[in-house]
């Protein structure tokens, strides 16, 4: 099948760690994406994580993935008001050589002074 | 030094009217997409063109037609436009039907 799913809301306040989560259903998947929206902007490819990896870290940005339970995460240490915006994971789903993805409802993420 | 661009960033027309959008891409990438975002920001793809050739289509209707003249672009003809066609549309790139896609800005289609 094809669904991913992700809380829809997030508020943290400036200066703590936010963890986006997302749930997917193909086993096949070999790439999952975070994206992030800006208000009225386009999607900005934030970092990626093959399936054969539990985690990767780049910067503030550290993204965990559990393949037994097909649990996706993503972990903004000290978060600011500029990472506001919405944040979209995304599958991979292979299909006779080539891949499209398959996108999560998106986490909108407020960040308070 | 723009990766993935798109023209128009607007457009608002009538019912019923044809339009186009056009997205070029200057990644010398082989493969690119179109995905369409409505209200509620749920993104799917439409299609997918490798080498100038259509490799996804998503169930959308007949009124929407790809275009790819060269490897670089990949326009979208919308014909007899109806309400529900108001949404964000993006285009993306890969290097190949593989790798990562990356996303251009959006155009904002808007139908009364």
């Amino acid at each position: 099948g094809e669904d991913v799913e992700q809380s829809l809301f997030l508020s943290v306040r400036e200066g703590d760690s936010s963890v986006i989560n997302c749930t997917y259903t193909d086993s096949s998947s070999t790439y999952l994406y975070w994206y992030k929206q800006e208000p009225g902007a386009g999607l900005q490819l934030l970092t990626y994580i093959f399936s054969n990896m539990d985690m990767k870290q780049d910067q503030r940005l550290t993204v965990l993935l559990n393949k037994k339970d097909k649990h996706l995460s993503l972990r903004i240490a000290d978060t600011q008001t500029g990472d506001s915006a919405i944040y979209f994971c995304a599958e991979s789903i292979r299909n006779t050589g080539f891949q499209k993805l398959v996108f999560g409802t998106g986490t909108r993420l407020l960040v308070s002074p | 030094d723009t990766a993935v661009s798109q023209t128009p960033k607007y457009l608002v027309t009538q019912m019923g009217n044809d339009k186009s959008i056009k997205c070029e891409q200057n990644l010398g990438h082989d493969t690119m997409y179109w995905y369409k975002q409505d209200s509620k920001k749920f993104l799917k793809i439409m299609f997918s063109y490798n080498n100038k050739e259509l490799i996804i289509n998503e169930t959308v209707p007949n009124r929407f037609s790809p275009k790819s003249p060269d490897k670089a672009h990949l326009n979208l003809h919308i014909n007899s436009l109806e309400l529900g066609d108001s949404a964000v549309y993006f285009c993306a790139s890969s290097q190949d039907r593989r790798e990562t896609q990356y996303f251009g800005p959006g155009t904002r289609l808007l139908v009364l």
